[in-house]
């Protein structure tokens, strides 16, 4: 079946634009996570979702970002006037839960963010 | 909070060699752990994972053994080829934080024939 798709691939942006980045889980997944690739930071959690509510969001560095999830499936997440630290692959990830935590997470091909 | 520590990269090995990459980690309770492997151009996979002490986790020739006593999940390989050059991850989670995981700073291994 097919596996977690993120959309767009690439994306460049000035500084102080908006972006949004999607991201398709596996089917029937019910968590999902958001994650950050930097060659500073290294593998950064970003956040969590079971179904549509996100009980954890102690990853997003600042009130620029944000993510919601809707019919507990696609997710958005936004980035308000972008700054060049946001520079990074944006990785998403499902499972089938979050509770325990054994099952195994499927990433996503990632965003390539790019802020000139 | 919680944290994974990995060896530094690059490593460099020839052909056949073995392989060892250093893991620990520093975690309330008692968490499960992985480790994930990202070939060049390709996407995060899960390699292997252990989720309670003394377990063994094991796939494509790679293994690691949950030490609790040590915090450590070091991965190791007896031969290893050209196609095993990748970056590598350990990482946890724990069960009362809904399964997110921690990685470490993540290994280059580059396999010389």
């Amino acid at each position: 079946g097919a596996g977690v798709s993120q959309s767009p691939s690439n994306k460049v942006t000035e500084k102080g634009k908006d972006v949004e980045l999607r991201c398709d889980p596996i089917s029937g997944h019910t968590a999902l996570y958001w994650y950050r690739q930097s060659l500073g930071q290294g593998l950064e959690f970003l956040i969590y979702f079971q179904g549509n509510s996100a009980p954890d969001k102690s990853g997003l560095p600042s009130d620029r970002f944000s993510a919601e999830r809707t019919g507990g499936s696609v997710s958005t997440l936004t980035i308000q006037r972008t700054q060049q630290e946001d520079s990074a692959v944006y990785l998403c990830a499902s499972s089938r839960t979050g509770q325990p935590p054994t099952y195994e997470q499927y990433f996503g091909p990632g965003t390539r963010l790019t802020v000139t | 909070g919680n944290s994974v520590t990995q060896m530094e990269g690059p490593v460099t090995l020839s052909e056949e060699a073995f392989l060892t990459i250093n893991c620990t980690y520093t975690a309330t309770g008692y968490p499960s752990l992985f480790w994930y492997v990202q070939y060049p151009g390709e996407g995060l996979q899960l390699l292997l994972k252990a989720t309670k002490a003394d377990d063994k986790g094991s796939n494509k020739g790679f293994e690691a053994t949950y030490r609790k006593e040590t915090t450590s999940f070091h991965l190791e390989k007896g031969s290893v080829q050209v196609s095993d050059s990748a970056v590598y991850f350990c990482a946890l989670s724990s069960y009362n934080q809904g399964g997110k995981l921690i990685f470490g700073q993540g290994t280059e291994l580059s396999v010389k024939p």
